[in-house]
Parts: structure tokens; C-alpha cells; sequence
């Protein structure tokens, strides 16, 4: 299966300001997603990124929150913008070789505002 | 939208005791897979189910998909602590995951 590198893995950070999140696949994959996961809950989705062209978003998230890009197949970044703390949240990435298959999942973003 | 419930939520065991979780989805899957977080970690595939009645076993996990390619469940024989985690379904027709059902194990 794909090794999937995200970084950085945790990061405490001020309200008002942005943080990019990259992941970076080691093979070129068909899909590439963002999830939010908050503390005892599931994944929620946020966004497929799709390579060359604007992310398809999920109901309740914009891209002006969480614009994200994809300028090829093995790399994606997810930023969350202009943080509150209701974005404290453990962010992940994740791929998917060929439709119908699995995903993998990266490691995660534990972010944290003050 | 697409709805994935689990039951239970929530699932503690004494070692040695059977777990099942149940899985619903509110539409029909191409296919549906499950997937195990242990705690701190990321979610892990574990197997992934496509035909109608499909039955798939793993060691002591034994993995179901409904006729009707909505529901599924998982069910673990004599659970062991290393079976500890919260378990997703998961359909790839939107990538949606489901509740999830944590599970602890007591030794």
C-alpha cells in the first residue's frame, strides 16, 4: 500500500491565523481526501482533492475555510484559514489507488488554537 | 445525504467474550469497508465486502454484507486486548465513514 508522509503532525496555533497542511504520497493515486476528526468522534469529510482543478467540497465546508490544492497525483495540501478554536481538530489525509479501493490514511494533523 | 449509522456506540468486553457491530447504511453500497482506529492512531483497512451476502473471514473476524447491500456487520470471536479500538464502516460511494463503535477489551 501507498506510504503517505503528513506534516506537520501536530501544531499549536493563534486564532485569527492560517496553517497548511501537506501530504505527500509516495506513488501516484487516483484520490486524495481531506477529514476532520474530533476527539471520540468518526471522520467527517471535507473535501476530495481533485489534481489540476478546484476540491469538490462537502456540505457545511467552503473553500475559502479550507482551500485546498492539488498540483499533481502525489501531493495535496489542506489549509484551514482564519482558525478559531472550534477548529481544534485532528486533521487527515488520505488515498485511494484505484476508485473502489480502500483508503490509506496518513498519520494526521493534531491542531490545537488558543 | 448519505447516512452510515453503527451500533453500538459503544462495547466493552471481558477477554474471551464474542463483539459484534452492526453497520447501516441510508442507501444502497457498491461495496462497503471496514476499518480499525486504535486509539491514537490513524484508521486502518481492514477488509472490504462487494457482493450481496458476502461473508469474508479474518482470524477471529468475521465480516458480513447484507442482501439488500445496505447493512453489514463485524463480528470478533474471543475478543483479545489487542482487539481494543473504535471500528468504521465505511462505503466508497461518497467516501462517508460510519459512527463507529469503540470497543474495550477487559482483561
Amino acid at each position: 500500500s501507498a506510504v503517505i508522509s503528513q506534516k506537520p503532525s501536530r501544531d499549536i496555533c493563534q486564532r485569527g491565523t492560517s496553517l497548511t497542511i501537506q501530504c505527500q504520497v509516495d506513488s501516484q493515486v487516483t484520490m486524495m481526501f481531506w477529514y476532520r476528526q474530533q476527539p471520540g468522534q468518526s471522520l467527517t469529510l471535507i473535501a476530495t482533492a481533485n489534481q489540476g482543478s478546484e476540491a469538490t467540497y462537502e456540505s457545511g465546508f467552503v473553500i475559502d475555510k479550507f482551500p485546498i490544492s492539488r498540483p499533481n497525483l502525489t501531493f495535496s495540501t489542506l489549509t484551514v484559514s482564519n482558525m478559531s478554536p472550534e477548529d481544534s481538530s485532528i486533521y487527515l489525509c488520505s488515498v485511494v489507488g484505484q476508485p473502489d479501493q480502500p483508503q490509506h490514511f496518513g498519520d494526521g494533523t493534531r491542531l490545537s488554537i488558543l | 445525504g448519505q447516512q452510515v449509522m453503527q451500533i453500538p456506540q459503544y462495547q466493552h468486553v471481558q477477554e474471551g467474550e464474542d463483539f459484534t457491530t452492526y453497520c447501516n447504511s441510508s442507501t444502497t453500497l457498491s461495496n462497503i469497508q471496514w476499518y480499525k482506529q486504535r486509539p491514537g492512531g490513524h484508521p486502518v483497512f481492514l477488509i472490504q465486502l462487494v457482493k450481496s451476502g458476502e461473508v469474508k473471514k479474518q482470524k477471529r473476524l468475521t465480516f458480513q454484507f447484507g442482501e439488500a447491500k445496505k447493512n453489514s456487520s463485524l463480528h470478533i470471536t474471543a475478543t483479545q486486548t489487542t482487539d481494543v479500538g473504535t471500528y468504521f464502516c465505511a462505503g466508497s460511494n461518497k467516501y462517508i465513514f460510519g459512527t463507529g463503535t469503540r470497543l474495550k477489551v477487559l482483561a
